[in-house]
């Protein structure tokens, strides 16, 4: 049972412009919701999160918005570098009792080109 | 480097054997959280340790176990391995443990590929 989906592997984008990464839930305890990038070769490192009870969130050029009645979330880099090409994960935490936990989408691989 | 050391980086092994997974948290760290990544797979939570004591648990299979230890460092054992059990072990650590967000902003190490032949 897949909560967290990340429906497109790879995505190819051009130096400048906007890149948008998706994430679908189906969990509707997940109160925050948190991107990850990860290098090859390298373990993932934290990038952005957002509450539930917020739509969006920003940080330099990259931005997280929240559709929580479509279960839905995006992360917009803006401009896209090449230094972003990388698998970025999204990951919802639910709480479960006094311990939280993490469930990772399947990763969306994003290569930015000159 | 992002402060969480994992060894080994490699390991192949047969079917059948048991292997285990080293990993020290980043310094001040008390939690420690390891998760398996397969081919084309999620992080999938195996489990999580706080200050020595298990947190919480998610997909771990009975014959994978873990602890973390007084100095803070865990190992995971992995036993009777199979060849599905071939993947990237990653071990992830934090400040806290529980319902801040600071819970889930997870340090990774550069991770463990096991590789069952």
């Amino acid at each position: 049972d897949q909560q967290v989906k990340q429906n497109s592997p790879s995505l190819s984008v051009q130096e400048g412009r906007i890149s948008i990464l998706n994430c679908d839930y189906t969990n509707s305890m997940f109160d925050y919701f948190l991107w990850y990038k990860k290098y090859p070769a390298e373990g993932p490192t934290f990038l952005i999160s957002i509450s539930s009870i917020k739509d969006k969130n920003e940080d330099g050029r990259f931005t997280v918005f929240l559709n929580k009645s479509a279960k839905h979330l995006s992360l917009h880099i803006v401009p896209s570098q090449p230094g972003d090409s990388a698998v970025y994960f999204c990951a919802a935490r639910a709480l479960t009792g006094t311990a939280s936990k993490l469930t990772f989408g399947t990763g969306t691989r994003l290569q930015v080109t000159l | 480097d992002s402060g969480v050391t994992q060894t080994p980086k490699h390991l192949i092994t047969a079917t059948g054997q048991r292997v285990t997974l080293r990993c020290s948290p980043r310094s001040g760290d008390l939690s420690v959280y390891w998760y398996q990544q397969s081919l084309d797979q999620g992080l999938q939570f195996l489990i999580q340790y706080y200050n020595g004591e298990e947190r919480a648990k998610g997909n771990i299979l009975e014959r994978f176990s873990a602890q973390q230890f007084p100095d803070l460092h865990s190992e995971l054992n992995l036993s009777s391995l199979e060849l599905g059990d071939s993947a990237l072990y990653f071990c992830a650590s934090s400040v806290v443990s529980g319902s801040g967000i600071g819970a889930n902003v997870l340090t990774f190490g550069a991770g463990s590929r096991l590789t069952v032949l």
